[in-house]
């Protein structure tokens, strides 16, 4: 099926720096969802938004619902080093989930 | 509370073998969905059960089953294995079918030489 386009594929920043990656799609959902995947392991869910225009925070990540359903960005301020990993969007819609291919995030300290 | 469990983590298999995975969800969760992961294709939707009945099926060849008990813990199986199968496979588990708040386990990563 469709996936989601998610970009940017792999980001190289300092630490201390923000960080901004977005997901789009030409259908719409009615659920977007964040993850977060370190090496060997499974991704675990950062942020869910469940309405168009939804703004969400948790902690030093900040999501957002597209007004169109159709995309959404999340933000990341202050990077740490343990910030380093593959994030992954994932939009969801009548039992049917799509993800994007995953934002590689690398923290230089 | 324990989180999702997949066994077993690691496996090598050659080609033609079939394989058996296990997750076991989060006690209380009766949905099960089952994810591929390659570096190319990402991570693709293979099947969902619910109270032990497939709800949901991706588009994947019919060497791909699974199931699921009655105490919600699933099995997934792959026949005569392709090197192309080689992935990470991982397991989710939800309250409801495809819930928001699915929790994925740690995966089975699936070599095949």
């Amino acid at each position: 099926g469709q996936q989601l386009n998610q970009s940017p594929q792999s980001m190289f920043i300092q630490e201390g720096e923000d960080v901004s990656m977005n997901c789009t799609s030409s259908s719409i959902f009615n659920t977007w969802l964040w993850y977060k995947q370190d090496p060997g392991e499974g991704p675990v869910l950062l942020i869910a938004l469940y309405k168009a225009g939804e703004l969400t925070s948790n902690g030093r990540l900040t999501a957002q619902f597209g007004i169109t359903r159709k995309d959404s960005f999340l933000n990341i301020s202050a990077s740490i080093p343990s910030d380093v990993g593959i994030y992954f969007c994932a939009g969801l819609k009548n039992n049917d989930m799509r993800f994007g291919a995953g934002t590689r995030l690398t923290v230089k300290p | 509370k324990a989180g999702v469990t997949q066994t077993p983590r690691y496996l090598i298999k050659t080609r033609g073998q079939q394989v058996t995975l296990s997750c076991s969800p989060i006690s209380g969760h009766r949905s099960v969905s089952w994810y591929q992961q390659t570096p190319g294709q990402g991570l693709q939707f293979l099947f969902e059960y619910f109270s032990e009945t497939q709800r949901n099926k991706g588009n994947f060849p019919g060497r791909f089953s699974g199931r699921q008990f009655s105490n919600s813990r699933s099995e997934m199986n792959v026949s005569t294995l392709e090197l192309g199968d080689s992935a990470l496979y991982l397991c989710a588990s939800s309250l409801v079918p495809i819930n928001t708040e699915a929790f994925f386990g740690q995966g089975t990563r699936l070599t095949v030489v």
